[in-house]
């Protein structure tokens, strides 16, 4: 497709459950970005990539919180045992690489709830 | 310290006025990147505007343009003539890094902007 796009679009989770969030970029994008959005927040940085290396991973609240793109593609965003404040919208996000005008084009997010 | 401060948490504009949006922001780059981004009550980001820390001129397209003050480290976004349709979340963003190298994206807490028939 022609944007960012990520499954599933809501997920309901059990207190202690695994979640796996995936995250399909703009082909050809060398930058993705994954953020958390709380309700009525702007969006917290939690990773970087550049390709398949993952630069920063500086804003994941926890070692709970995993994620990869092994391909240079699609990224996931792995969440082991679940607790409530991790309820949010996770959102991904894909820009080029370079100067000027660099956007990052974002997905529709992931509504996590766990319950 | 806040990368993006957003002061406003909430704004009320007249339909067909003019509004300012406040966005501040803290670097020690000399290059990077501004954005402003909107998110309506559905929840998608949409990409607004950019500007450039050397573009000279301030960005504008259409009915927003962005007051680039360097020097003071401000970024504020103008909405012109305003639309109903103009209600919504507006983000402020940084791009930081070097050029060909990781470049991190860090946003503002957002302004909540209402706009009244």
């Amino acid at each position: 497709g022609a944007g960012v796009s990520q499954s599933p679009r809501y997920k309901v989770a059990k207190r202690g459950q695994d979640v796996a969030l995936r995250c399909d970029p703009i082909s050809g994008h060398v930058s993705l970005f994954w953020y958390q959005q709380a309700l009525g927040q702007g969006p917290e940085f939690l990773t970087y990539f550049q390709n398949e290396a993952q630069l920063d991973k500086s804003g994941l609240p926890s070692d709970r919180f995993f994620a990869e793109r092994p391909e240079g593609s699609v990224s996931t965003l792995k969440i082991q045992r679940t607790q409530q404040e991790d309820s949010a919208v996770y959102l991904c996000a894909s820009s080029v690489q370079g100067i000027g005008r660099t956007e990052a084009f974002f997905g529709q997010g992931t509504r996590l709830t766990v319950v | 310290a806040q990368k993006i401060t957003q002061t406003q948490p909430g704004m009320f504009v007249q339909e067909k006025e003019a509004v300012t949006l406040d966005c501040t922001y803290d670097t020690s780059d000399q290059s990077y990147g501004l954005f402003w981004y909107k998110q309506p009550s559905s929840g998608e980001m949409i990409f607004l505007i950019y500007q450039g820390s050397y573009d000279e001129q301030n960005a504008t397209e259409g009915r927003y343009s962005l007051n680039f003050q360097k020097a003071r480290k401000s970024a504020n976004l103008v909405i012109s003539a305003s639309q109903l349709g103009d209600s919504a979340m507006y983000f402020c963003a940084m791009r930081e890094g070097r050029d060909g190298g990781y470049q991190k994206v860090t946003f503002g807490t957002g302004t909540k902007l209402q706009v009244i028939p």
